[in-house]
């Protein structure tokens, strides 16, 4: 156990629809940072919050969007679903942007229909 | 794209030594290696990681070469509960944003047999 949460653990959504997942940090960490890991692959690194604010981004489209709050945690945004979007989104959290070690949730299994 | 190489599969016998390979023969000076496993339908688990020196903590050890282009993950006493994806990844540490961000590639599947 993390000490990460997110929530909801699947979902199920149609092409064109809009998603939002979310992530509650460990205790005393800052950051933030999602993952998108479609079957058989490794997770993709979509971007990362730090402070509030969008620290750092992967090869992503901009439907992809996110937020942190005050208390760090964190929704992931997707807007215009694809079937290609089908996944299990990933949050990983840390101390700050620049640390060694990222602590992730058992993630959002996502599937677009 | 991943910097690392790692065998798609692997099986191990429960109570044996399991030594998992990883390739990064392009690795920089300052890149770390580290190692990070996934057990099914949970997120990534952070093992160990180091630059040049041997590293041990309570769940293995890493053994990394002299040219520091090849490492080997050891779990030492496999048990069924490590069967997972092991994941090799490099990187350089205290960097934020997306530089710091972890490269997965597919891993290695180790399966652990009784």
């Amino acid at each position: 156990e993390t000490g990460v949460t997110q929530s909801p653990t699947h979902l199920i959504k149609t092409r064109g629809q809009q998603v939002t997942l979310r992530c509650s940090s460990q205790s005393g960490h800052n950051t933030v940072s999602w993952y998108q890991q479609a079957l058989g692959q490794g997770p993709q690194f979509i971007f990362q919050y730090y402070r509030e604010e969008e620290n750092g981004r992967g090869n992503f489209p901009p439907r992809f969007s996110g937020l942190q709050f005050p208390n760090y945690s964190s929704e992931l945004n997707v807007n215009a679903l694809e079937l290609d979007d089908s996944a299990l989104y990933l949050c990983a959290s840390s101390i700050g942007p620049r640390t060694d070690t990222q602590y992730f949730g058992p993630g959002t299994r996502l599937t677009v229909l | 794209d991943a910097k690392t190489t790692q065998p798609t599969s692997m099986d191990c016998a429960e109570g044996r030594a399991a030594n998992l390979p990883c390739n990064h023969s392009t690795i920089s000076g300052n890149e770390y290696v580290y190692w990070y496993r996934q057990i099914h339908s949970q997120g990534p688990q952070y093992i160990i990681h180091g630059l040049k020196n041997n590293e041990t903590n309570e769940m293995a050890s890493l053994i990394i070469t002299e040219d520091r282009k090849s490492s080997t993950l050891i779990l030492p006493h496999a048990t069924l509960r490590d069967t997972a994806v092991y994941y090799c990844i490099v990187r350089i540490p205290n960097y934020g944003g997306s530089q710091g961000n972890l490269i997965f590639g597919k891993g290695t599947k180790l399966s652990v047999k009784p």
